[in-house]
Parts: structure tokens; sequence; C-alpha cells
């Protein structure tokens, strides 16, 4: 079975500029989180989707950050403008359950580095 | 809000000796899930065990196992037999229970050094 894809694994950009990162679940899971983790620091939420309505963004920066998820599989997430503090690893992940017990299923992160 | 402590910031065990990782939790509710996720390096995160709070028997995998302190809130990892391949990030976290805006809050993490 394949695992939560992300791309791109690095980016390297200036302040001001604009990225984004992409993000497809397994298939058949229904949630997907997007998660930001600073180094030093335990991943933070930013947004969960479930299908393709937003769950919880409390904690996404709205005035540069913003998440889609298409037709409820593919996500995209998109930085603008990006600040330095915005260096960080930005996670997918994805699981068959809304909430509970359900395991979290994380890709391989994509590591932005704001100069 | 629900918090998550881990007051370790690095560990370290020899192969095949024991370890456990240290975890709090700060909640008025009395009905949650905790986990505890592992991050290699330059891999992904994954599950290692996880514990419903309304379970008084502690959560078992293999080699991984926790000791659950309810009134406590506590909630620590012990790994027996330690193996290289165990040397990782090691994040506990707390999840609400049920609902679907319930969000899995992360600890800041433990490192965790095998050596031989």
């Amino acid at each position: 079975e394949a695992g939560v894809a992300q791309s791109p694994r690095y980016k390297i950009i200036e302040k001001r500029q604009s990225v984004a990162f992409w993000c497809n679940p397994i298939s058949g899971h229904a949630t997907l989180y997007w998660y930001q983790q600073i180094l030093g620091q335990g991943p933070k939420l930013l947004i969960q989707f479930q299908n393709n309505g937003v769950v919880d963004d409390s904690q996404l920066p709205k005035d540069r950050f913003s998440a889609e998820r298409l037709k409820g599989v593919d996500s995209t997430l998109k930085i603008q403008p990006a600040k330095l503090e915005d260096s960080a690893v930005y996670l997918c992940a994805s699981s068959l359950l809304a909430g509970g017990a359900g395991e979290l299923f994380f890709g391989e992160g994509s590591r932005l580095t704001v100069l | 809000a629900q918090t998550v402590t881990q007051s370790q910031p690095e560990m370290s065990v020899q192969e095949a000796e024991t370890v456990t990782l240290s975890c709090t939790y700060d909640t008025s509710e009395s009905d949650y899930y905790l986990f505890w996720y592992k991050q290699p390096p330059s891999r992904q995160m994954i599950l290692v065990i996880r514990q419903e709070a309304y379970k008084q028997q502690n959560a078992t995998e293999n080699r991984f196992s926790v000791n659950f302190q309810k009134a406590a809130k506590s909630f620590s990892l012990k790994i027996s037999d330690s193996q290289l391949g165990d040397a990782a990030m090691y994040f506990c976290a707390y999840r609400s229970a049920p609902g679907t805006a319930s969000k899995l809050t992360f600890g800041t993490g433990t490192r965790l050094q095998v050596t031989l």
C-alpha cells in the first residue's frame, strides 16, 4: 500500500516569496492534516480536512497561509508571503478515522528554509 | 487547552538495555487517547503505541509498553531490549475523545540514542 506522498522534499526561498506544498494521502483516507514542525519542537496542527471540508484551522495564520483539498483527495498548502519564522518541516498526514484512537500516517515532510 | 510535556530532551540507552521516556499532560477531560509516535532521522513519523484513557490495562506492543497513570496524568514509554533501530525522536501525543474536531497535540519530543 502506498504511503502519504509529499513534494517537494526541500525548498529554499527568500522572505516575501511564495511557496506551495503538495500532499497525496493514502487512498481511502477521508481525513487529511497539515502540521508545521519547527526545529526542536513537536508538530503543530495547521489545518485538518474531513473529505474536502475544513474541520479545524484555528492555528493556521490565515493572512499568509492557505490550504485546499480538491475533490477530497490531494491537498495543497500555500504560503504567501513567506517570513523567516516559517522555516520548518511541513508534514502531511492522513487517517481513516477523523478522531478517536485512529492512527495518523505521515509523509516524509517538506523542509522549507526561508532566507 | 490540553498540553503535553516531555521533560527529557535527550536520552541514551545501551543496546539490549531498557529505557523509559517520560510524558505528562494536562487536561480536564475524563475520556481521551494517548499516543507515542517515533520519528527516525529523515524518515516519516510512525505510531508506536496508543492507549485509551478508559482502559486501566497498560498497552503493550512487543518490546514497547506504557505506564499509564491517569490520576497523575502521566504516560511513560518503556522500550525493552533496545535496538539500534530504536534511535529516533519520540513524541508523546494527546487527543480528546470523541469528535471529528479533536486534534492531536504533540509534546516537544525526546531524542533517543542507542549505543553499542
